[in-house]
């Protein structure tokens, strides 16, 4: 069965750092994969997504994920954060009809 | 906007009462995704609906039930509540097997 894994529940990086959220997926075929932010007391929002072609994709609000199938992963980066960035972000994957998610990596920022 | 409604925003309700949340997709999407988010277990799929028929569950507790209607609205019923029921829930729609659109989601406190 497809499934998700963020290893990291919680993450605190100082404003105009470097970011990188990790993701591992299980997924026998081609994943479509997803990250997606959810501010508090929000929906969740689409940064970006893959299905094929350049595993190197760029989201909205500058974020970008590389897409790297001999790893299983779907990792986010953004190389400087903004005190805005603050937020859950969950990553996704589409399998056998459904959206499974991970369990969410809250993402804190340092002034 | 994501273009996905749901009503109502908030709901407080005692246990062992009955409560149905509605969710209206973005116009043109035949897929519903209904998902629970609490503190405790994240975000958890429960069900999804495509053109009125189920597709897919998740960890749906058997007083938990849902449908999807002929103009693809969905609804997700929730009976004998208990505490432990209280918690955020989404939907989502998609236009097959693509990024899922989220609503704002329903808070439900059962007390």
């Amino acid at each position: 069965a497809q499934s998700v894994t963020q290893p990291d529940i919680h993450i605190t990086v100082s404003e105009g750092a470097s970011l990188e959220l990790r993701c591992n997926y299980s997924y026998g075929a081609t994943p479509y994969l997803f990250w997606y932010v959810q501010s508090p007391g929000q929906g969740l929002q689409l940064l970006l997504k893959y299905f094929s072609g350049d595993t190197l994709v760029q989201g909205i609000k500058g974020f970008e994920a590389e897409f790297k199938r001999s790893q299983s992963s779907f990792n986010l980066r953004k190389p400087s954060v903004h005190w805005s960035d603050a937020a859950e972000y969950f990553c996704a994957v589409v399998g056998d009809d459904k959206i499974i998610f991970g369990k969410g990596t809250r993402l804190h920022i340092l002034p | 906007d994501s273009g996905v409604t749901q009503t109502p925003k908030h709901l407080i309700t005692a246990t062992g009462q009955r409560v149905t949340l509605r969710c209206s997709p973005r116009s043109g999407d035949l897929s519903v995704y209904w998902y629970q988010q609490s503190l405790d277990q994240g975000l958890q799929f429960l069900i999804q609906y495509y053109n009125g028929e189920e597709r897919a569950k998740g960890n749906i507790l058997e007083r938990f039930s849902a449908q999807q209607f002929p103009d693809l609205h969905s609804e997700l019923n929730l009976s004998s509540l208990e505490l432990g029921d209280s918690a955020l829930y989404f939907c989502a729609s998609s236009h097959g097997l693509s990024e899922a659109f989220f609503g704002q989601g329903t808070r439900l406190t059962v007390v």
